[in-house]
């Protein structure tokens, strides 16, 4: 069974410019969160969505926003990028959501200068 | 995040010793995980607890959940190199009236040869 796939690894952007990260989650699991994590402040929850919608928020700047497909698959942007930006972006997949197991992919390492 | 509290921050000790890590919530739990990570990587899925009194392991690490206390310890049996990383726990918790995973800071184990 594969895991879960996050694209890409690594990425540097340049301040002002938007990105977009992926994240397919685990055949069968209808729950995409994501999370940044930096030195600083730890794991912070940003969104979660389930079939399509999110159902969770976090508290992150509108700049933060993200979209499930009907395969589950998830996009995480971020536009006008700043330098604190900068982070490690994860996504865990599971099959409801909380209190359910919850699987995490590589990350995708985000540097902006 | 400030609703989980995990103690200590960080832990050095010598292969073959054993160790325990606390994860403390302000807040009703509604499940418990335990991660681990090697530096930038993904977090790998160690465990998952649901009920008060639970108590699971997995070779050589054992994870208990007090759900009255509101805390979970992981115990890890006469560590080695392979065991150290980052260790989070991670929770379920209702905060502005939505269920959301949530983690704590982590806890960085050195084993020392």
């Amino acid at each position: 069974k594969a895991g879960v796939t996050q694209t890409p690894r690594y990425l540097i952007k340049t301040r002002g410019q938007q990105v977009t990260l992926s994240c397919s989650p685990i055949s069968g699991h209808r729950s995409v969160s994501w999370y940044q994590q930096t030195p600083g402040q730890g794991l912070q929850f940003l969104f979660e969505y389930f079939s399509e919608t999110q159902r969770n928020k976090g508290n992150f700047p509108g700049r933060f926003s993200g979209r499930q497909f009907s395969n589950s698959r998830s996009e995480m942007n971020v536009s006008t990028l700043e330098l604190g930006d900068s982070a490690l972006y994860l996504c865990a997949s599971s099959l409801q959501g909380v209190n359910t197991e919850a699987f995490f992919g590589q990350g995708t390492r985000l540097t902006v200068v | 995040s400030q609703e989980l509290e995990q103690s200590p921050q960080s832990l050095i000790v010598q292969e073959g010793k054993n160790l325990t890590i606390n994860c403390t919530s302000s807040k009703t739990l509604y499940g418990l995980y335990w991660y681990k990570q090697k530096y930038g990587e993904g977090l790998i899925f160690l465990m998952m607890l649901q009920k008060g009194g639970e108590e699971k392991s997995h070779e050589k690490i054992t994870a208990k959940l007090d759900e009255k206390k509101q805390q979970s310890s992981l115990h890890i049996t006469a560590s080695q190199p392979s065991h150290a990383g980052i260790y989070l726990c991670g929770a379920g918790l209702i905060i502005q009236g939505a269920q959301k995973l949530v983690f704590g800071q982590g806890t960085r184990l050195t084993i020392n040869p």
